[in-house]
């Protein structure tokens, strides 16, 4: 079975900082991918990234960067200078590939508050 | 390109009533998902589609829940004898084979 593990519920940062949400994953599959999504409150998930789990080189977009290190299964996500309106939950998730590809498992998410 | 659109945006419906949500996913992407999403909690997995095809469905659906994608458009998701446990939000889906997943902005759902 696949797990996902956002071991933060909630973090509170004041702009311009940096913040870094956690992800680690548990899963039986070889090749998998994984996902980041933001949800603001309209309740959209809003697509991030996804990285195919043969391709190990961090990525950076702009404010954002993920850290993906197959080693320690986990998926890291981090916002630098924080602005208001990053302020948003954070999804991560897990998916299989061929039929299993869209079947998400989601992390339970990250509440991220940017106060000005 | 448009994007995934769900309808309604919001439904209110006594205990034992039907409800039908309709999802039309971004044009000649070929699967459809659906998920759940509660309070607090991250999306679940509920059912997908590859064209008109339901490939999956979760031990989540109940024989209450069906869902169809008539010639591999737009899809629905009823809910007959809605309970209270059925309130969350339904998220729609889409993507083009094993592409990125795009999602709309669900359909919140509560039963009173």
């Amino acid at each position: 079975a696949q797990k996902v593990t956002q071991a933060q519920t909630e973090i509170s940062v004041v702009e311009k900082e940096d913040v870094t949400l956690d992800c680690v994953y548990e899963t039986r599959d070889t090749t998998y991918y994984l996902f980041w999504y933001k949800q603001p409150p309209s309740g959209e998930l809003v697509f991030l990234i996804r990285r195919n789990s043969f391709d190990e080189q961090n990525e950076i977009s702009g404010r954002y960067s993920w850290n993906f290190q197959k080693s320690t299964s986990s998926f890291n996500f981090t916002i630098t200078a924080s602005q208001v309106v990053d302020s948003a939950v954070y999804f991560c998730a897990l998916s299989g590939v061929g039929t299993s590809y869209g079947k998400l498992t989601f992390g339970q998410g990250t509440i991220l508050t940017v106060h000005p | 390109d448009t994007g995934v659109s769900q309808d309604p945006r919001h439904k209110i419906t006594k205990r034992g009533q039907n409800v039908t949500f309709r999802c039309d996913p971004i044009s000649e992407h070929n699967r459809l998902y659906w998920y759940r999403q509660t309070l607090g909690q991250g999306p679940e997995f509920l059912t997908y589609f590859q064209n008109e095809a339901q490939l999956e469905k979760s031990r989540l659906l109940s024989d209450r829940f069906s869902a169809e994608r008539p010639k591999g458009s737009f899809s629905t998701l009823e809910i007959q004898r809605t309970e209270q446990g059925d309130s969350a939000m339904y998220l729609c889906a889409s993507s083009l084979a094993a592409d990125t997943i795009y999602f709309g902005e669900g359909s919140w759902l509560t039963v009173v």
